[in-house]
């Protein structure tokens, strides 16, 4: 079985632009969580969706968005891009629920300029 | 504020040694642990997870939950300088549809 796929997995923005994340998750998941990590820091979750709703959003401001489309595929928008924003993005699949069993995929390298 | 734990390290442990991972965690109500190891530059990867109190053992690897005390540990026999990378402890929120992070801690595994 496939496991979760991210494009692109590096990205290198300025400041100001908008940019879009995809995260294709493990055939017959339904769970999407993503995160970001910041050299030194743990996972610092940004949402999570299922059948096409966010059920849970971390603390991050409105420029960050997401969406998950009926395949359970999904991506996230960061718009108006700030140099803090330079990390690596990860998506994980899960059955149903974070509380399953979850599974990265190999990031997205995101640099701001 | 639900929390999760962990020593940042760096832990240095011989090879051939056992290394002993510690996590704590605050949210009673948690049902699902897991342990995570990450190399630097790549993503996390599943190394066990554990729902019941007591020892579960993965070859060289053996959780423990302590359910009562709030902590759950990661042991690793004969370590390898292999296994030299950060070891991420999550734990399942309230029904929350999310799971709680520790910061991780970095063990060193010296040849």
């Amino acid at each position: 079985k496939a496991g979760v796929t991210q494009t692109p997995r590096y990205l290198i923005k300025t400041r100001g632009q908008q940019v879009t994340l995809s995260c294709s998750p493990i055939s017959g998941h339904r769970s999407v969580s993503w995160y970001q990590q910041t050299p030194g820091q743990g996972l610092q979750f940004l949402f999570e969706y299922f059948s096409e709703t966010q059920r849970n959003k971390g603390n991050f401001p409105g420029r960050f968005s997401g969406r998950q489309f009926s395949n359970s595929r999904s991506e996230m928008n960061v718009s108006t891009l700030e140099l803090g924003d330079s990390a690596l993005y990860l998506c994980a699949s899960s059955l149903d629920s974070p509380d399953d069993t979850q599974y990265f995929g190999p990031g997205t390298r995101l640099t701001v300029l | 504020q639900k929390e999760v734990e962990q020593n940042s390290g760096p832990l240095s442990v011989p090879e051939g040694a056992i290394a002993s991972l510690n996590c704590t965690y605050s949210d009673r109500g948690s049902q699902s642990f897991f342990w995570y190891r990450q190399y630097s530059g790549k993503s996390p990867e599943l190394i066990m997870s554990i729902y019941s109190n007591g020892d579960k053992e993965d070859g060289r690897f053996t959780a423990q939950l302590n359910k009562a005390s709030q902590y759950v540990s990661l042991l690793i026999r004969d370590s390898q300088p292999s296994d030299s990378a950060t070891y991420l402890c999550a734990v399942s929120g309230d029904s929350n549809y999310q799971l709680i992070w520790g910061a991780g801690t970095k063990l060193i595994i010296k040849p």
